[in-house]
């Protein structure tokens, strides 16, 4: 079983539709959260860091993090067709930086 | 804004051959990352450097790849002999150094170089 788990989808919306991206772990040791935007054949993209349990929100942004579910979410309000890519989630534990990746959901916002 | 940098951007390769990659992390960042990133999954660490010294090496295959950061700034992946299995995105990534709030996590990715073993 891989300590993170992401649903690689493809997921396709309709523009202007609420996303919601998930990803279970489960390692309670995990305790720094992330969220990545990778365009094809680009590196991954720094969109949302979490420490705590509870939202975050930046612009469209929010991120969800429930640690006694060992589950995290995206939220993007507005999706546009830029929106379009691929998500990974990702996460630490406390004192290594080492970041462990889910999968990653592919996202397509249809115009 | 600063940005790491990476080349080549792509690369293709026979089996057998050797192949280099090399990174330039954010000015100032300390910690330095190479990943691997098979096509539809997530990287996955092969080794971290804290300033020149490795920290991290577990996940990297020692007979074939090597990686050095000499001076504490930019680092060299090397793979001898590639395989056709090593096709894939190397990442490099950095993080800021340390605070008085303590570590940070958040990493800051370069664009990658494709890798392809023909």
């Amino acid at each position: 079983q891989k300590e993170v788990e992401q649903d690689p989808g493809p997921l396709s919306v309709p523009e202007g539709a609420i996303v919601s991206l998930n990803c279970t772990y489960s390692n309670s040791a995990f305790q720094y959260f992330m969220w990545y935007r990778q365009y094809s054949r680009k590196g991954p993209e720094l969109l949302m860091y979490t420490y705590s349990s509870g939202n975050k929100e930046d612009g469209r942004f929010t991120a969800q993090v429930d640690k006694s579910s060992k589950y995290i979410s995206l939220f993007i309000r507005d999706s546009q067709p830029s929106d379009s890519a691929t998500y990974l989630c990702a996460m630490a534990k406390q004192g290594a930086q080492k970041l462990v990746f889910g999968q990653g959901t592919r996202l397509t916002i249809n115009p | 804004e600063a940005e790491v940098a990476q080349s080549p951007r792509y690369k293709i390769t026979e089996k057998s051959q050797a192949v280099a990659f090399w990174c330039d992390p954010i000015s100032g960042h300390a910690t330095l990352y190479w990943y691997r990133q098979i096509l539809g999954q997530g990287p996955e660490l092969l080794v971290q450097f804290q300033d020149e010294s490795v920290v991290d090496d577990s996940q990297l295959p020692k007979d074939r790849f090597s990686a050095e950061r000499l001076k504490g700034v930019d680092s060299t992946l090397k793979i001898q002999p590639a395989e056709l299995g090593d096709s894939a995105m190397y990442l490099c990534a950095s993080s800021p150094p340390r605070t008085s709030g303590g570590i940070r996590y958040e990493q800051y990715f370069g664009p990658g170089t494709r890798l392809t073993v023909t």
